[in-house]
């Protein structure tokens, strides 16, 4: 079945660059998402990337996808405390039945 | 609009109670979709409903497990006899579900299940 796997943590200081990385197994895979889960709180969507698409910019984000490599990565510019939290890749699998999650990557950032 | 809603928030119940926790889905969305996140085991598809069809149960860990969803709307994720290792987050989600478009999930804020 499919597998995605992330780092599980990433400490950066305020104001530099965050790059997540996330390398999954299915290449059927069409949509490939992020989430963002705060302390207590449920899941965000944050963004997601269409297959056929190399990279896709959102105000500080930053989605590239490699599909031969079937690498993900997620960079959030200018990274400030409130991004503080736990970032999953999400892959749809069984045709879009269900997300397989990634164990998610803790972001930590200090002054 | 509202989001995906969910009660309770917590729940601390004793071993072997049963437990039922609901889910009422973003107005509109056709499907539905169980998701449990504990320490151990991550984030894990349970169940997934689509309109009138045959729900997917294939992440269903026992058969004290069990979910329905009436009307086509709200759906209640109900456990048995519970154990210990059911304590965890359960997270519930919704989709527009139409073929050819982002079929993105959108999640509630969970219902954090305590078995004593």
């Amino acid at each position: 079945g499919e597998d995605v796997e992330q780092s599980l943590f990433l400490s950066v200081r305020e104001g530099d660059s965050s790059v997540i990385n996330c390398t999954y197994t299915d290449s059927s895979s069409t949509y490939l998402y992020w989430y963002k889960q705060e302390p207590g709180a449920g899941l965000q969507l944050l963004t997601y990337i269409f297959s056929n698409m190399d990279m896709k910019q959102d105000q500080r984000l930053t989605v590239l996808l490699n599909k031969k490599d079937k690498h993900l990565s997620l960079r959030i510019a200018d990274t400030q405390t409130g991004d503080s939290a736990i970032y999953f890749c999400a892959v749809p699998s069984g045709g879009y039945n269900k997300l397989i999650f990634g164990a998610g990557t803790r972001l930590a950032v200090h002054p | 609009g509202a989001g995906v809603s969910q009660s309770p928030s917590n729940k601390v119940t004793e071993k072997g109670k049963d437990v039922e926790l609901r889910c009422d889905p973003i107005s509109g969305h056709t499907a539905l979709y169980w998701y449990r996140q504990s320490l151990g085991q991550g984030l894990e598809f349970l169940i997934y409903f689509q309109g009138n069809s045959a729900p997917d149960k294939s992440g269903l860990p026992s058969d004290r497990f069990s979910a329905e969803r009436t009307g086509g709307s709200v759906s209640t994720l109900t456990i048995q006899r519970t154990q210990q290792e059911d304590s965890a987050v359960y997270l519930c989600a919704s989709s527009l579900r139409r073929d050819g478009v982002t079929d993105t999930q959108y999640f509630g804020p969970g219902t954090r299940l305590t078995v004593l």
